[in-house]
């Protein structure tokens, strides 16, 4: 079975600062991947960024980078810059790599990112 | 282009009664999935299709619950009869299967908000 865990249910970031959304996995599969999504508070659900495990480069996406540490199975998730209008929930979720279960997202229950003025 | 689209956006319903969610995935994806999302549980997943078919339901919470995809561009979730437990947000998501690397995010629709008293 996966799992994804987020350690940190709420954080707190000045504004232009970087910040660092903890993320660890449990699989089995040898083949899986990681995304990162983020819920505002009017409710939708943003794809920000994905790592696949056998990627050798951490993945990138403009502010958003993805510290991937395959030996720790951690995805932490690093917004640099951070602007007011990143405060928001961060979910980190797992797909694996075969079968029926290749299909669907696991989620973890999500971080509150405050970002202060 | 357009996005995943669910209706109704919001649902105030009677215990009892029979509530009805729809979903339109976006065009040219072969996966569909609902989630449910409450403080309580985070995003569970409920159930999911490939090619119009249901792959795995067994996050389906009772026989109350219900899913259907009559064909690529439509399903629908339904509760019956419905109890104040169902209140929670449910996310209707799709997505481009490509097989065992599948690096294919969700794309999620706005959410429906069921309130059920």
């Amino acid at each position: 079975a996966q799992k994804i865990t987020q350690t940190q249910p709420g954080m707190f970031v000045q504004e232009k600062e970087a910040v660092t959304l903890d993320c660890t996995y449990d699989t089995s599969d040898p083949s899986y991947g990681l995304f990162w999504y983020k819920q505002p508070s009017s409710g939708e659900m943003i794809f920000l960024i994905y790592q696949g495990s056998y990627d050798q480069q951490n993945a990138t996406e403009g502010r958003y980078s993805l510290n991937f540490q395959k030996a720790r199975k951690s995805a932490n998730l690093v917004i640099s810059a951070s602007q007011l209008g990143d405060s928001a929930m961060y979910f980190c979720a797992m797909r694996g790599g075969s079968g029926a279960g290749s299909y669907q997202l696991t989620f973890g229950k999500g971080t509150k990112l405050s970002v202060i003025p | 282009d357009a996005g995943v689209i669910q209706s109704p956006r919001h649902e105030v319903t009677e215990m009892g009664q029979e509530v009805t969610l729809r979903c339109k995935p976006i065009s040219g994806h072969n996966s569909l999935f609902w989630y449910r999302q409450t403080m309580m549980r985070g995003l569970e997943l409920l159930i999911y299709f490939n090619n119009n078919v249901p792959i795995d339901d067994s996050g389906m919470p009772e026989d109350r619950f219900s899913a259907k995809m009559p064909n690529a561009s439509f399903s629908t979730l339904k509760i019956q009869p419905s109890e104040p437990r169902d209140s929670a947000v449910y996310f209707c998501a799709s997505s481009l299967f490509r097989g065992q690397l599948n690096t294919g995010e969700l794309f999620f629709g706005e959410g429906s908000r069921l309130t059920v008293l």
